[in-house]
C-alpha cells in the first residue's frame, strides 16, 4: 500500500498568517492527490484535487502544489473559519490511503 | 443538492453483526461509485470499502476484508455495509462518500453514523 506521511500533526497559527501542510508519498503518485478539510464536529469536505485544482466553492487563499512525491497545502491568510483538521489522500492506487491528518488551531 | 444520509449505527457486542445504510439524493445514484470511510474517535480517516456504479468492482481495506460486505440497490438509491464479526477496533463514525466522476476522490460525504463495539 502507498503510505502518506503528513506533517505536522498539529499546528498553531495566528489570523492572517501563512500556513503550510505537507504530505510525502511513499512512491510516485503523479498528481493523484487530494486535500480535505474537516471542521470540528463536521464531515470532511474536498478542498483540492489533482494536487493543485480547487474544488468548487473553495476560497482562493487555499492552494496546492507538488514537488516530486512531496505535496503541500498552503493557506495564504489564515481565517477563523479555516480552523479544523486537514487530510491528504492519494487516488493513484487502491487502497486510496489518507495521511494521518494535521490539526490546525488558532494561536 | 447532493445528500447522503447514513443510518443503522449503534452499540453492538463484539462478534455480533450490524448493517449500515446510506440513502442518496440530489444526483443520479446509479452513475457513481460509492465508498464507506470510517473515523475512530479522535483519530484520522480510514477508507473501508468501495463499490462501482454497477457493482462490478468491489474493494475492501485489509482490516475488514472477509468480515464486511458492501452492496447497493440502485433502484432504492441506497448503499449498504454489512458488518459481521465486529471487533472493538471497528468502533468509529462511518461515513458514506461519493466517488467523484473524475477519479478516486471523495467529493460528497454524509454526516456519518456511529458504530460502537463494546460488551
Amino acid at each position: 500500500d502507498i503510505q502518506m506521511t503528513q506533517s505536522p500533526a498539529s499546528l498553531s497559527a495566528s489570523l492572517e498568517e501563512i500556513v503550510t501542510i505537507t504530505c510525502q508519498a511513499s512512491q510516485d503518485i503523479g498528481n493523484w492527490l487530494a486535500w480535505y478539510q474537516q471542521k470540528p464536529g463536521k464531515s470532511p469536505q474536498l478542498l483540492i484535487y489533482d494536487a493543485t485544482s480547487l474544488a468548487d466553492g473553495v476560497p482562493s487563499r487555499f492552494s496546492g502544489s507538488r514537488s516530486g512525491t512531496q505535496y503541500s497545502l498552503k493557506i495564504s491568510r489564515l481565517q477563523v473559519e479555516d480552523i479544523g483538521s486537514y487530510y491528504c489522500q492519494q487516488a493513484h492506487s487502491n487502497p486510496h490511503t489518507f495521511g494521518a491528518g494535521t490539526k490546525l488551531e488558532l494561536k | 443538492e447532493v445528500q447522503l444520509v447514513e443510518s443503522g449505527g449503534g452499540l453492538v457486542q463484539p462478534g455480533r453483526s450490524l448493517k449500515l445504510s446510506c440513502v442518496a439524493s440530489g444526483f443520479t445514484f446509479s452513475n457513481y461509485g460509492m465508498n464507506w470511510i470510517r473515523q475512530a474517535p479522535g483519530k484520522g480517516l480510514e477508507w473501508v470499502a468501495y463499490i462501482s456504479s454497477g457493482s462490478s468492482y468491489i474493494y475492501y481495506a485489509e482490516t475488514v476484508k472477509g468480515r464486511f460486505t458492501i452492496s447497493r440497490d440502485n433502484a432504492k438509491n441506497t448503499l449498504y455495509l454489512q458488518m459481521t464479526s465486529l471487533r472493538s477496533e471497528d468502533t468509529a463514525l462511518y461515513y458514506c462518500a461519493r466517488r467523484s466522476s473524475y477519479s478516486g476522490y471523495f467529493d460528497y460525504w454524509g454526516q456519518g453514523v456511529m458504530v460502537t463495539v463494546s460488551s
